[in-house]
């Protein structure tokens, strides 16, 4: 088993839909949680810090679920401009070590 | 403006013959870290530093080295490159303090080792 697994992509939705990424880890003891984005043959970026109260940035909601050991992402009201590769990364104790899940595509069509 | 910056972006070479992948930083961040990506794996991380001096491997460190003697620098070395590193490699960085900071990547460095 994958140390973070992602949902399989490719996610195609049309503009204005809700869509909903989940990303699980393995690892009990991690500590830091992050959604980035990564356009094609570009630098990932970071989309946003996961909180585990959760936290929204306009659009975008993040969740963390340590008892199941996941992470979310939510993108309410989609853009085309969100068609992008969602990458979930998680950082163990220490912080130093980190591990990224493969992305899931997501493709926004009008 | 602050930046990752790596050179080159992009390189082809033949099997054997030694390459620097150079990575530098001017956000005075502790923390740097090489990472490739290939299809369908994702980002793996190579190699990190926690500070000068301070390196440790990440998950597939076999075939590169690196080092750390500058804060703002960490160069990627490929002493003997093989056709199986063909990937595309991005250096970043963070400040290190309690693990929760975001990492900054460079633009990438596409790879081709033929």
């Amino acid at each position: 088993r994958k140390e973070v697994e992602q949902d399989p992509g490719p996610f195609n939705v049309p503009e204005g839909a809700t869509v909903a990424f989940n990303c699980t880890y393995s690892n009990s003891a991690s500590q830091s949680f992050f959604w980035y984005r990564q356009d094609c043959r570009k630098e990932p970026k970071l989309l946003m810090s996961v909180y585990s109260s959760g936290n929204e940035d306009g659009r975008f909601t993040a969740q963390l679920n340590r008892a199941s050991q996941y992470i979310s992402l939510l993108i309410r009201d989609s853009k085309l401009s969100d068609s992008a590769t969602y990458l979930c990364a998680v950082r163990g104790t220490g912080g130093f070590k980190t591990i990224f899940g493969a992305g899931t595509r997501l493709f926004v069509k009008a | 403006e602050a930046q990752v910056t790596q050179n080159p972006r992009y390189l082809i070479t033949v099997t054997g013959k030694k390459l620097t992948v150079t990575c530098s930083q001017n956000m005075n961040h502790e923390y740097m870290s090489w990472y490739r990506q290939d299809p369908g794996l994702g980002l793996r991380q190579i190699y990190y530093s926690m500070n000068v001096e301070v390196t440790d491997k990440g998950d597939v460190p076999e075939g590169y080295k690196v080092s750390r003697k500058e804060k703002r620098n960490f160069p990627l070395i490929l002493e003997s490159p093989s056709p199986n590193q063909t990937s595309l490699y991005f250096c970043a960085s963070s400040f290190s303090e309690g693990g929760s900071h975001e990492q900054y990547f460079g633009p990438g460095t596409r790879l081709t080792v033929t």
